[in-house]
């Protein structure tokens, strides 16, 4: 499978736990994106990577949030101290760094996480 | 106002007929736009692409856009069951902003037999 891959699927934990996910973007492409969608609403963005650098963070990424991609290639996202309310599908997307206007992000499956 | 809004709420129509959805936007995500479709626990998925003005047709799925009104819309002919979902319209700048999409809440279509 050569789309974008994130893992786990599914998360529970209990409220105050760590939990860490991953993305393993589509090999190619050079820029990586955390989304984090609650229901009802459409994904919000969370940051970028553009190869191994960070280059912008949402301030919806409080100080409990991390995210690096060491090596240019997967990504890891985590959340310390969890709250209920970081219960949300947490979306990764994988883009060329150059394209045209239409040039389609691909989507991963998405973690779903409940905090307990 | 926010960069991306889609202010239908739940669309219900019948099976065979035309569904509308609409969607506005500001400067900030002017560059291209996109229209997902996103089925329940699932990840979004792509429908279309827009960044000229007018009109684009795939199939069932004509988008619209119209820059000077800042408006991009999805027509859904023949409408099917299948179409259920919530879509959702997102937009694109250009430059440093290449690749982040800005996201509206979505719109619930439901299409009944």
């Amino acid at each position: 499978d050569t789309g974008v891959s994130q893992d786990p699927r599914h998360k529970i934990t209990k409220r105050g736990q760590n939990v860490t996910f991953r993305c393993d973007p589509i090999s190619e492409h050079n820029r990586l994106y955390w989304y984090r969608q609650t229901l009802g609403q459409g994904p919000e963005f969370l940051t970028y990577f553009q190869n191994e650098a960070q280059l912008e963070k949402s301030r919806l990424l409080s100080d409990r949030f991390s995210a690096e991609r060491p090596k240019g290639s997967f990504s890891t996202l985590e959340i310390q101290r969890t709250e209920q309310g970081d219960s949300a599908m947490y979306l990764c997307a994988s883009i060329p760094t150059r394209g045209l206007p239409n040039t389609e992000a691909f989507f991963g499956q998405g973690t779903r996480l409940t905090v307990v | 106002q926010k960069e991306v809004e889609q202010n239908s709420g739940p669309l219900s129509v019948p099976e065979g007929a035309i569904a509308s959805l609409n969607c506005t936007y500001s400067d900030r995500v002017s560059q291209s736009f996109f229209w997902y479709r996103q089925y329940s626990g699932k990840s979004p998925e792509l429908i279309m692409s827009i960044y000229s003005n007018g009109d684009k047709e795939d199939g069932r799925f004509t988008a619209q856009l119209n820059k000077a009104s800042q408006y991009v819309s999805l027509l859904i002919r023949d409408s099917q069951p299948s179409d259920s979902a919530t879509y959702l319209c997102a937009g694109r700048g250009g430059g440093t902003s290449y690749g982040k999409l800005t996201f509206g809440q979505g719109t619930i279509l439901t299409v009944h037999p």
